[in-house]
C-alpha cells in the first residue's frame, strides 16, 4: 500500500488564491519532503521538514508536519500561473532513510 | 552547474530488445537512485546505488532489470528483453548522501516498447 497519499488528487484555483495540499503517510519517518513536477520534466525539490519540526517556510511555501496524525500540508500563498504543476510528498523512512517513498501527487492548475 | 543528466530523453524499443538508460549525477554526488513513473502516477523506487555498490534494489524486478554505477562513468539502468509493460518514464536522481539530503532529479528517459 502507498506510504504517502496526497489529497486532493487535483486542485484548480484562480491566480492569487492560496493552494493547500495534504499528505498522509503510514509509518514513522525521518523526514518528509515536497517536490514539484512540471509536465514532461523531472522533480524539483521544494522543501524538507524533519520529524522533530512542526512548521517550515520557504518564500511563498509553508509546510506543516503533524507526526501524531502522520500528515503534512503544503500551502502555496498568492498562487501564480507558473505554479501549475504536480506536487508530490515523499517520506524518508527511519529504516533506509536514503530511500524516498513518493505519493501519487496533487495536480495543481492555476487559472489566470 | 550541470544537474543530473539523463540520456536518451526518448527511447523506443521493440519487444525483446534491450534498453540502456544512462544517468550522470550532479558533480560531487556519489549516491544515485532510479525511479519509474507511469502516466498520472507517482514515482516508484527501483534501486539505490553508491559508487560501485548496489545499496538497495528492493524495488527492482528480479528478472531482466539490472543497474550499475561504476567507478568511472554514468550509472546505467539496463532492461533486457523489454515487454510492453516496461513502457514508462525512468527518472534518475542523485544526492550527496546523508539522511536529510534532498534528491536532484534528471528529466527522465521515456521508454516506449512497441
Amino acid at each position: 500500500s502507498q506510504q504517502g497519499e496526497e489529497d486532493p488528487q487535483a486542485l484548480s484555483i484562480q491566480e492569487g488564491e492560496n493552494a493547500t495540499m495534504n499528505c498522509s503517510y503510514k509509518t514513522s519517518i525521518n523526514n518528509l519532503q515536497w517536490y514539484r513536477q512540471n509536465s514532461g520534466r523531472g522533480l524539483v525539490h521544494l522543501i524538507l521538514i524533519r520529524s522533530n519540526e512542526r512548521e517550515k517556510h520557504s518564500g511563498r511555501l509553508r509546510v506543516t508536519l503533524d507526526t501524531s496524525k502522520k500528515s503534512s500540508s503544503l500551502l502555496i500563498t498568492a498562487s501564480r500561473a507558473a505554479d501549475t504543476a504536480s506536487y508530490f510528498c515523499a517520506t524518508a523512512l527511519i529504516q533506509g532513510a536514503q530511500k524516498l517513498v513518493f505519493g501519487q501527487g496533487t495536480r495543481l492548475t492555476i487559472n489566470p | 552547474n550541470a544537474g543530473v543528466m539523463q540520456n536518451p530523453r526518448h527511447l523506443v524499443r521493440r519487444r525483446g530488445q534491450e534498453a540502456r538508460l544512462r544517468c550522470s549525477p550532479v558533480k560531487g554526488h556519489s549516491h544515485v537512485y532510479w525511479y519509474r513513473q507511469l502516466p498520472e502516477e507517482g514515482l516508484k523506487f527501483m534501486v539505490y546505488l553508491q559508487k560501485e555498490n548496489i545499496i538497495d534494489e528492493s524495488g527492482m524486478p528480479k528478472e531482466r532489470f539490472s543497474a550499475e554505477f561504476p567507478k568511472e562513468g554514468p550509472s546505467i539502468l539496463r532492461i533486457q528483453q523489454v515487454v510492453r509493460g516496461d513502457s514508462a518514464a525512468y527518472f534518475c536522481a542523485s544526492s550527496r548522501g546523508g539522511e536529510n539530503s534532498p534528491l536532484h532529479f534528471g528529466n527522465g528517459t521515456r521508454l516506449t516498447v512497441t
